[in-house]
């Protein structure tokens, strides 16, 4: 147990909806990080974000967003959905900023759209 | 940041040492090497990281070449639960954009 958090754990959904995915971080953790992992895609980092603040981005689609809370919690929405978005999504926390810290995931949310 | 270069499969028998390489011919001087495993869909695990000296932890040894241009993640006795994929990321500490790559995935044979 990496102490990260995913709810849900599956979601399944329609083409055009919209969803929200949520994960708390380790305790303490400031950083929070969104990946992506579908069958041809391999892993793809898609943002990051430091104490409430958008930090880094990746491969991130317009049709995607991503927030932190004040109490650290991160939510990942993903828009107008397409077939292609069916993946798993990980979120992984880690203490810092610049330090060379390792990060660690949580157990991820498997997203079906159909 | 630097790319890496990983076989994509390899074996190992139960009991064994598995030696995973990765290449990293260009990577800089503030980059350190991460290794991590996923197990089926599961998270990714951290295993080790290092910058450029051998690094040992209760799961793993990591080994880098003095020109730093490649290492090698060794588990000194390969279970069963040690199959996996296991992804070599080679990152500078200002990055934080973790490319995994493709990985080399892992079988230990009983």
């Amino acid at each position: 147990d990496s102490g990260v958090t995913q709810t849900p754990k599956h979601l399944i959904t329609a083409t055009g909806q919209r969803v929200t995915l949520r994960c708390s971080p380790r305790s303490g953790d400031l950083s929070v990080y969104w990946y992506q992992q579908s069958l041809d895609q391999g892993l793809q980092f898609l943002i990051h974000y430091y104490n409430g603040e958008e930090r880094a981005k990746g491969n991130i689609l317009e049709r995607f967003s991503a927030q932190q809370f004040p109490d650290l919690h991160s939510e990942l929405n993903l828009s107008s959905l397409e077939l292609g978005d069916s993946a798993l999504y990980f979120c992984a926390s880690s203490p810092g900023l610049r330090e060379p810290y390792e990060q660690y995931f949580g157990p991820g949310t498997r997203l079906t759209v159909t | 940041d630097a790319k890496t270069t990983q076989p994509p499969s390899m074996d190992c028998a139960e009991g064994r040492a598995a030696n995973l390489p990765c290449n990293h011919s260009t990577i800089s001087g503030n980059e350190y090497v991460y290794w991590y495993r996923q197990i089926h869909s599961q998270g990714p695990q951290y295993i080790i990281h290092g910058l450029k000296n051998n690094e040992t932890n209760e799961m793993a040894s990591l080994i880098i070449t003095e020109d730093r241009k490649s290492s090698t993640l060794i588990l000194p006795h390969a279970t069963l639960r040690d199959t996996a994929v296991y992804y070599c990321i080679a990152l500078s500490f200002t990055g934080n954009q973790f490319y995994f790559g493709t990985g080399t995935s892992l079988t230990v044979i009983p």
